[in-house]
């Protein structure tokens, strides 16, 4: 998975509570990503970094914040989970040096289960 | 409508059959285009990647791009059971500075031995 991994991998929580998804990468690119899977949608975006303490928004970022404090680390939190947000959450890494920033390198994923 | 169209499938194939997968798009600014392949409860990883109309081999791959239709394909010569997989169209235009990429939904290949 081009040294990209995601903690937890499982996670089941209730309604209203506050989630966080890492993503760790030992690959040095630059930007990181943050997608969500679900039947029907495929891979949806849902934020962005484009360098340490730089993220923007995707098209489905309502609901959650992200945050970047150091190259390796892109965390995604979920400040108040609802049952809209179950669903598989993947991190995504592009843009080392001399790279492409569209080809993307995929972690293995998070399955988050919102009850 | 979607900016990439993908038929979800499941598409079911006998091994060794010649497989074609499609994507069709909206948007002419794209301007690379990518195939992943998805084994069940792992993540994408990059199978082919052109950026230019025509034809990209790698080995049983082969990658189709017409920009004039706004159509791409993906043949699988011989397929094997280990093809077993969905497989993700992707494609990118430039964004404020980076590739901004699009995904179609997936179509699920099986490959019946």
């Amino acid at each position: 998975d081009a040294g990209i991994t995601q903690s937890p991998r499982h996670k089941v929580t209730e309604t209203g509570t506050p989630v966080t998804l890492r993503c760790h990468q030992t690959e040095n690119h630059r930007y990181m990503y943050w997608y969500r899977q679900d039947p029907g949608h495929g891979l949806r975006l849902i934020h962005y970094s484009y360098g340490v303490k730089d993220t923007d928004k995707g098209e489905v970022s309502d609901g959650y914040s992200v945050s970047r404090s150091k190259t390796e680390d892109f965390l995604l939190t979920l400040e108040s989970a609802t049952s809209s947000q179950t669903s598989v959450y993947f991190c995504a890494i592009s843009g080392q040096a001399g790279g492409l920033t569209n080809e993307q390198f995929f972690g293995p994923g998070t399955r988050l289960t919102v009850l | 409508q979607k900016e990439v169209e993908q038929d979800p499938g499941p598409l079911s194939v006998p091994e060794g059959a010649i497989v074609s997968l499609n994507c069709t798009y909206s948007n002419s600014a794209f301007q690379y285009f990518m195939w992943y392949r998805q084994y069940s409860r792992k993540g994408p990883e990059l199978l082919m990647y052109t950026y230019s109309s025509g034809n990209k081999e790698d080995g049983r791959f082969t990658a189709q791009v017409d920009k004039s239709s706004k159509y791409i394909s993906l043949f699988i010569r011989d397929s094997q059971p280990s093809d077993s997989a969905t497989y993700l169209c992707a494609m990118s235009l430039n964004s404020g500075g980076y590739q901004k990429v699009t995904f179609g939904i997936g179509t699920k290949l099986q490959v019946i031995p």
